[in-house]
């Protein structure tokens, strides 16, 4: 079974800019966890999707959002980009979500640099 | 608010030798327990977890341990190897409809010397 990709693997955009990132999961599994990783902060959790619809959600501004479609493919969109958004941008995926137990897997991640 | 807290941040051991990393946690309503293992430039991978109801858990030359009541977990790496050098990672899953949301601790370098 293929894993989890994400594309681009690496982005430089500029302040003001928006991007748009997208991750397709393991095959069969339906939910996608997204996730920001900086040397400062380490891995933070932006939001969860599962079956088109957000179920959960972390501690990061509106400029941050994401979308699910029907095939489970998401994608995360961040408008106004600010230096401080430069990351690591790590999706997971799991059958369900950990409320029935399963292991989230993680793709390569995107690596935005805003200049 | 939501912790999840990680200790040592870094970490030497000659190969051979074991290792622990320990975390504490804060919410109670956390039942699921991951630990993930980060090499230079790739992805987290998930090594080992542990569920809210088993108190151990044993895959080779890796073992977690998790005590509920004083709400904190350890991994454990017997018989280190240069490989095992990375990142370590401890999570917990926040809330009682936690639905993919990871809390993770600060990571652990992990050095193991030949």
């Amino acid at each position: 079974k293929a894993g989890v990709t994400q594309t681009p693997r690496y982005l430089i955009k500029t302040r003001g800019q928006q991007v748009t990132l997208s991750c397709s999961p393991i095959s069969g599994h339906r939910s996608v966890s997204w996730y920001q990783q900086t040397p400062g902060q380490g891995l933070q959790f932006l939001f969860e999707y599962f079956s088109e619809t957000q179920r959960n959600k972390g501690n990061f501004p509106g400029r941050f959002s994401g979308r699910q479609f029907s095939n489970s493919r998401s994608e995360m969109n961040v408008s106004t980009l600010e230096l401080g958004d430069s990351a690591l941008y790590l999706c997971a995926s799991s059958l369900v979500g950990l409320s029935s137990y399963n292991e989230q897997f993680f793709g390569p991640g995107t690596r935005l640099t805003v200049l | 608010g939501e912790n999840v807290e990680q200790h040592p941040s870094t970490l030497s051991v000659q190969e051979g030798d074991s290792a622990v990393i320990k975390c504490t946690y804060s919410d109670s309503a956390s039942n699921y327990f991951p630990w993930y293992k980060q090499e230079l430039g790739k992805r987290p991978q998930l090594i080992i977890d542990i569920r809210s109801n088993v108190g151990e858990k044993k895959d080779q030359r890796i073992a977690v341990t998790l005590n509920k009541t004083a709400k904190h977990f350890s991994l454990h790496i017997t018989e280190t190897q240069p490989e095992d050098s990375a990142v370590y990672f401890c999570a917990a899953s926040i809330g009682t409809d936690s639905w993919g949301k990871l809390q993770f601790g600060a990571g652990t370098q992990v050095v193991v010397t030949p």
